[in-house]
């Protein structure tokens, strides 16, 4: 059975800071790997999708990496912005390309100005 | 990207009364949607698999005669809590692929806040 881990639970940071989010799998069988974003009471934003032959996406910010082998990948997100605060939510698809996703119990990030 | 529609966004309802919500994916069709329930500060979990023109795959645990799907069109899954009781009061994502192109992204819809008194 898949099992994500995030850590850390909470981080709280200055603006403008350069931040890591991690994120750990035990099943290295993946399909892809996908990071959201959740505001309170709302529901999620893809932020970066990773298929299990890549190594990096990138978007803006944003940079995610993925090493399978390990189970792990990485959330970067460069010089923090209070609009950044938000859950951040690591998600695995395991086996096919339809097979279930499996969350992590995410990142609470906050950014004070 | 994609964009997956929830209605409504929130409902109180009195225990023992039923509760639909409705999935919709608006500018693609999806022959797969997946229902979570997510409990405050945590992480969601998977209800159940909602597949067009069959019937639904609950994940061990879940109820299906509680939590009763529909997926009658390919751009449409509905959730029925029937006989809903205060514990099902949670907050209901779903999600869906776009087909044909599969699982390589999923998107998801905005949530349902349900609150049973």
């Amino acid at each position: 059975k898949q099992e994500v881990t995030q850590i850390p639970a909470a981080l709280s940071v200055p603006e403008g800071e350069n931040l890591v989010l991690n994120c750990s799998f035990t099943d290295s069988a993946i399909y892809n790997l996908q990071w959201f974003r959740q505001d309170p009471g709302k529901g999620l934003t893809s932020l970066l999708l990773i298929q299990s032959s890549q190594r990096e996406q990138t978007s803006g910010r944003l940079n995610a990496s993925l090493d399978k082998s390990s189970g792990r990948s990485t959330l970067y997100i460069a010089a923090s912005q209070p609009g950044d605060s938000a859950t951040y939510l690591c998600a695995v698809r395991t086996g096919t390309s339809y097979g279930k996703l499996t969350f992590g119990q995410g990142t609470i990030l906050t950014v004070h100005p | 990207g994609a964009v997956v529609s929830q209605h409504p966004s929130r409902v109180i309802c009195k225990s023992g009364t039923s509760v639909k919500i409705e999935c919709r994916s608006l500018d693609f069709q999806a022959t797969t949607m997946f229902w979570y329930r997510q409990f405050p500060k945590q992480s969601l979990m998977l209800m159940a698999t909602s597949n067009e023109g069959s019937k639904a795959t609950y994940e061990q645990g879940v109820e299906k005669d509680k939590f009763l799907i529909n997926h009658a069109s390919l751009t449409l899954s509905t959730l029925t809590v029937t006989s809903a009781h205060p514990e099902d009061s949670s907050f209901y994502i779903c999600s869906a692929n776009p087909w044909p192109s599969g699982g390589n992204e999923q998107f998801f819809g905005p949530g349902t806040r349900l609150t049973v008194l």
